[in-house]
């Protein structure tokens, strides 16, 4: 069974920075595309980042373009979110996920974590 | 960016009968060179982070019940719960992986009536 565990989250002063972590196992990591998607209290989901199985070919939703980065360490079967110049308004529920197929982009996603919350307030 | 708008944004459907919850997209998701619609359906309870159901628009998941069926293509959709169950309360979100940013609708809160 696949496992996504989140990690890394907590409160940050607005313009703050903050690395969240999704510690993978139980599938071979380095073969799937992997993403982040958060929720706010309360709302529904939002796309954040996606990062291919290799390679740097990664995308980011508008809102948080040029001010996150997603990251994997295959070599440690972890997926990173480095985020920064952090606003009120990315207060949300962070989930790391995996896509459905090995190798692929363009995919559903079969996995979820638990997710990280992340609170940005003064 | 692809708008993804569900309806209705709640629903109340009585133990054992239909729901039917519908999902437009604001251009189409279907890829002609493969005949396949990108379109996903998660269920997220309360507490719980989302579970895929449907994939390929109209794919059930391995372990997902055969009342949940997918069905549209092009730019509408539908997930249909042919009985429901009292373990089916939830909020549904359909969602486009056909191009970045790939988008969610923005839910549909299923209760029991």
């Amino acid at each position: 069974q696949v496992h996504l565990v989140e990690s890394g989250g907590g409160v940050v002063q607005p313009g703050g920075s903050l690395r969240l972590s999704c510690a993978a196992s139980d599938f071979t990591f380095s073969d799937y595309g992997m993403h982040w998607v958060r929720q706010a209290p309360g709302k529904g989901l939002e796309w954040v980042a996606f990062v291919p199985h290799v390679g740097s070919n990664t995308n980011y939703a508008g809102s948080v373009k040029g001010r996150f980065t997603i990251s994997r360490d295959n070599s440690k079967n972890t997926l990173h979110l480095e985020m920064s110049s952090l606003r009120a308004e990315d207060t949300a529920l962070y989930y790391c996920a995996k896509n459905k197929d090995p190798y692929k982009r363009d995919l559903a996603f079969d996995y979820w974590g638990q997710g990280t919350l992340v609170t940005v307030s003064s | 960016d692809i708008v993804m708008t569900q309806s209705p944004d709640s629903l109340a459907v009585s133990l054992g009968e239909r729901a039917t919850i519908n999902c437009k997209s604001s251009q189409s998701v279907f890829y002609s060179s493969n005949s396949k619609n990108y379109l996903g359906w998660y269920q997220q309870k309360p507490g719980q982070p989302p579970k895929l159901l449907i994939y390929w628009a109209s794919t059930r998941e391995s372990g997902v019940p055969d009342r949940f069926s997918g069905s549209g293509s092009g730019a509408d959709f539908t997930l249909t719960i042919s009985s429901l169950q009292a373990e089916d309360v939830a909020v549904y979100y359909c969602q486009q992986y056909y191009s970045t940013p790939y988008t969610f609708g923005q839910g549909t809160k299923l209760e029991i009536k």
